[in-house]
């Protein structure tokens, strides 16, 4: 089956350092999103990019928070720097031009 | 802002009953779809309503989108323990030929055997 794979799975960062998240999306998929899962917001939508172009990053934090699309197989999140409040999973996922997106594994981000 | 609510937030039933899950919003969507996330993993596409009145059956899941497209709804027959997870449901908005995902909190179900 295809995936969405995003690395990394897990990262512990000390507050101040930058993190970078990978994400490759399903080969073919023109429409790529991140979203972070936290227990008391639920998913929040970040931003997402359709055909590598960004289309709406109004979710996300603009002074720490950049997303980009370097290629079509790779989108990249970047928080710089982080705080203890970023702490949460982040989620990417691809779709296809239908309606079903498939979502990675997520990467567990914990800022100390 | 497009918000979506779901209920039950939690629900722990005994194998073999019936429940509904509800999503509802003040909004108007072109697409409802439904996941389902096991712990550690992400969501995972159930099913896509596009049309106002829609049924979709899956297996012992049934999934119904609202007439006006504000709302939608998860029924479960005959309920079993690997059907617990936590289910969300997703509001699309068509923007530029994507589909503009907001999310529900979702509904944390629990069957015991």
């Amino acid at each position: 089956d295809a995936r969405v794979t995003q690395t990394p799975r897990d990262k512990v960062t000390e507050m101040g350092q930058e993190v970078t998240m990978r994400c490759q999306p399903i080969l073919g998929h023109n429409t790529v999103f991140w979203y972070r899962q936290t227990m008391m917001q639920g998913l929040e939508l970040l931003a997402y990019f359709r055909n590598r172009a960004p289309l709406d990053d109004s979710g996300m934090p603009k002074d720490r928070f950049s997303a980009e699309m370097p290629d079509a197989t790779l989108a990249t999140l970047k928080i710089q720097p982080s705080e203890p409040r970023d702490s949460a999973v982040y989620f990417c996922a691809s779709g296809g031009g239908n309606y079903g997106y498939t979502f990675g594994s997520g990467t567990r981000l914990t800022v100390v | 802002t497009q918000l979506l609510e779901q209920s039950p937030q939690f629900l722990s039933i005994q194998e073999g009953e019936n429940l509904t899950v509800y999503c509802n919003s003040s909004s108007v969507f072109s697409s409802l779809q439904w996941y389902r996330q096991e712990p550690g993993e992400g969501p995972v596409l159930l099913v896509t309503v596009v049309t106002g009145g829609e049924v979709k059956k899956l297996k012992r899941l049934t999934f119904q989108f609202g007439d006006a497209r504000k709302d939608s709804s998860l029924h479960i027959t005959a309920a079993q323990p690997g059907d617990t997870g936590l289910y969300l449901c997703a509001g699309g908005s068509s923007i530029q030929g994507a589909q503009k995902l907001v999310f529900g909190q979702g509904t944390r179900l629990t069957i015991n055997p």
